[in-house]
């Protein structure tokens, strides 16, 4: 079975562009999270899915981050416009359920640069 | 501040025990958590325990919870090599995980 799998594994960009980054869950997994690691700190929640629906989106640090789960399949996060400290890795991570005892699978993330 | 802490850095010699801690401070977390991530790949799930649990082994590792100080630790016993990465510890309360700045670990042969 495969794993969570994350597109691009990195992405440079300048400031001021747009970058969209996206993430296939492990099939059959309705709960999709998004999470963020800047410069070496702790990894912060972003928002969560259930199928398509945003259950949680407490985390989006701010209106140029759009994250969509169309179909309740693949997520995309996009970024626009990029500023600099947006540089950081990008982790999705899937689940069956939401409980605390499921487990959360998580992808390789993205490593976003902003020059 | 950061909700949950752990120190940055911890080098051990092969065949030794680590010990990596964690300082948490919502004390209506549920579940806490231990993930390893090794370079170039996702956090992998170590080992979890249920708030109120105290203690927790799986071969290897040992898991203690001091819910009155909200401490955590993780003792990896006879570490290895393959041992190396970094270590996030996680906490679950309601909705959303919250983890700390992970623990780089570094075994020395």
């Amino acid at each position: 079975e495969a794993g969570v799998t994350q597109f691009p594994s990195h992405s440079v960009i300048e400031k001021g562009q747009t970058v969209t980054l996206r993430c296939d869950p492990i099939s059959g997994h309705d709960n999709l999270y998004w999470y963020r690691r800047v410069m070496g700190k702790e990894i912060k929640f972003l928002l969560h899915f259930v199928k398509e629906s945003k259950q949680d989106e407490s985390g989006m640090p701010n209106n140029r981050f759009l994250a969509e789960r169309t179909g309740g399949t693949y997520s995309t996060l996009k970024v626009q416009p990029a500023e600099l400290e947006d540089s950081g890795v990008y982790f999705c991570a899937s689940s069956q359920a939401s409980s605390g005892r499921s487990e959360q699978y998580f992808g390789p993330g993205t490593r976003l640069t902003v020059t | 501040g950061e909700d949950v802490e752990q120190s940055l850095f911890l080098s051990v010699r092969e065949g030794d025990s680590s010990v990596i801690n964690c300082t948490y401070t919502d004390s209506s977390s549920t579940y806490l958590y231990w993930y390893k991530q090794e370079p170039g790949a996702g956090l992998q799930l170590l080992t979890y325990i249920f708030s109120n649990m105290d203690m927790k082994q799986d071969q290897r590792l040992t898991v203690l919870l001091n819910k009155k100080d909200k401490h955590l630790s993780l003792r990896i016993a006879d570490t290895q090599t393959g041992d190396s990465a970094i270590y996030f510890c996680a906490e679950r309360g309601n909705n959303d995980m919250r983890f700390g700045a992970g623990t780089r670990l570094t075994v020395k042969p």
